[in-house]
Parts: C-alpha cells; structure tokens; sequence
C-alpha cells in the first residue's frame, strides 16, 4: 500500500537555486514528518508537522502541511551541496494504528 | 550515546541459508520496527512491535520472522531467504506510538545480498 507519493522522484540542481518538493496522498494524516537520508546511513527526522495549515522553517528549509491534512511540502532557498540526499515524507493516520508510512523518496544532488 | 545499532552492515548469502539481522536500541523505546528500501519505492514496513512479546505484520512480512524477548532487541530472521530479498534493511524504534510525531530513530542499515 503505497499511502505517500513524492514528486519528483530525482532532482538536481545549481548551487544557489531554490527548490520544492511535494507529498501527496488521498489519506488523511494526523501527523507528517520529513526525513533526510544519506547515504550509507539511516534516515534522520527533520520536522514534524501535526496541524492543517501548519509552516515550520528550520533554517533554510520551509515545511508546510496542507490544510486538510492530506499533503506537505517542503521549500529548500538557495540550496547548498550540503542539502544533497534522499528526502522522505512519512505520515501517521489512526486508521493505520498510528503506524508511519513512507513516500516513495526525492533523491536531490545539488551540484557545486 | 542514544543509538539504534544494527548488525551486520553487509551480508551476502545464498538462496535457502537461514540467516539473521541483529537490532539493538539503548534509549529504552517501547516501540521498535524493521523497514526494507528499495529504489523507487521508498521505506516498507516489515514487522513492528509495541512492546515486548507484542509483534504485528507491517505491509511487507512475508518470508520474515521477527521476535521480542526484550525491550532493547528486535531480530529479524530470514528462515529461508529468496533473491528477492536483496535489499537495504532499516531498523528503528522510537517511543510509544501515539501518531502524534514521535521521532523514528534509525540504525544505519543492512545491506543484504541473496545469490
């Protein structure tokens, strides 16, 4: 059961541009989290948004949580070589005993 | 240092020989689950527990076993691995799930090759 689609899939950009990237579902969720994973490593929690409507800035990175709870997204301002790696959303729905679903990932490689 | 350690890093085996993935985590968690990656499809649940002896089949369990004696480990057991088993293997745990955002904490994978 694929709950989370993420678009796009592969992204890669200059040094300097800003970028967005998208989950999206037919599920309401109670809570959404992003993710950023490098490689050889696990995945790490970046946000966790709970409220419709909800924007969350951690630095650079903007997150928002649409308001009927069924997508989010995540806005990247003048993205650095640093930012490069996988990005997953995951989100929670009581229907599912609160268990976290992945989306299918955004691999962004931000060129120098 | 509160981690979730998984054991090995690197596996490769053969069709049929029975092995298993070792996860540890030290921060007490009550809940713990394994995940399989693969390219394009994102983190598949494989098994998940809630607390010791509570374990329930995520959304891919066929061909796994998993246990729960204790509250810091949660082994993933391949009685009879398949090819289509290869894969990236994740383990994580966090504290009772109530979907209200608890963090997941990661170990840092498993390679798993099956020949």
């Amino acid at each position: 059961t694929q709950l989370l689609e993420q678009s796009p899939q592969f992204l890669s950009i200059q040094e300097g541009e800003n970028l967005t990237v998208y989950c999206n579902s037919s599920s309401v969720f109670s809570s959404l989290q992003w993710y950023r994973q490098e490689p050889g490593e696990g995945p790490v929690l970046l946000v966790t948004v709970v409220t419709g409507g909800e924007v969350k800035k951690l630095k650079r990175l903007t997150f928002q949580f649409g308001d009927a709870r069924k997508d989010s997204s995540l806005h990247i301002t003048a993205a650095q070589t640093g930012d490069t790696g996988l990005y997953l959303c995951a989100g929670a729905t009581p229907n599912t005993g609160n268990q976290f679903y992945f989306g299918t990932g955004t691999s962004l490689t931000v060129i120098p | 240092e509160a981690q979730v350690t998984q054991n090995p890093r690197y596996l490769i085996t053969v069709t049929g020989k029975k092995l298993t993935v070792t996860c540890s985590q030290n921060m007490n968690h009550e809940y713990m689950s394994w995940y399989r990656q693969d390219p394009g499809l994102g983190l598949r649940q494989i098994y998940y527990s809630m607390n010791v002896e509570v374990t329930d089949k995520g959304d891919v369990p066929e061909g796994y076993k998993v246990s729960r004696k204790e509250k810091r480990n949660f082994p993933l057991i391949l009685e009879s691995p398949s090819p289509n088993q290869t894969s990236l293997y994740f383990c994580a745990s966090s504290p009772l799930r109530t979907g209200k955002g608890e963090k997941l904490f990661f170990g840092s994978g498993t390679q798993l090759s099956v020949l």
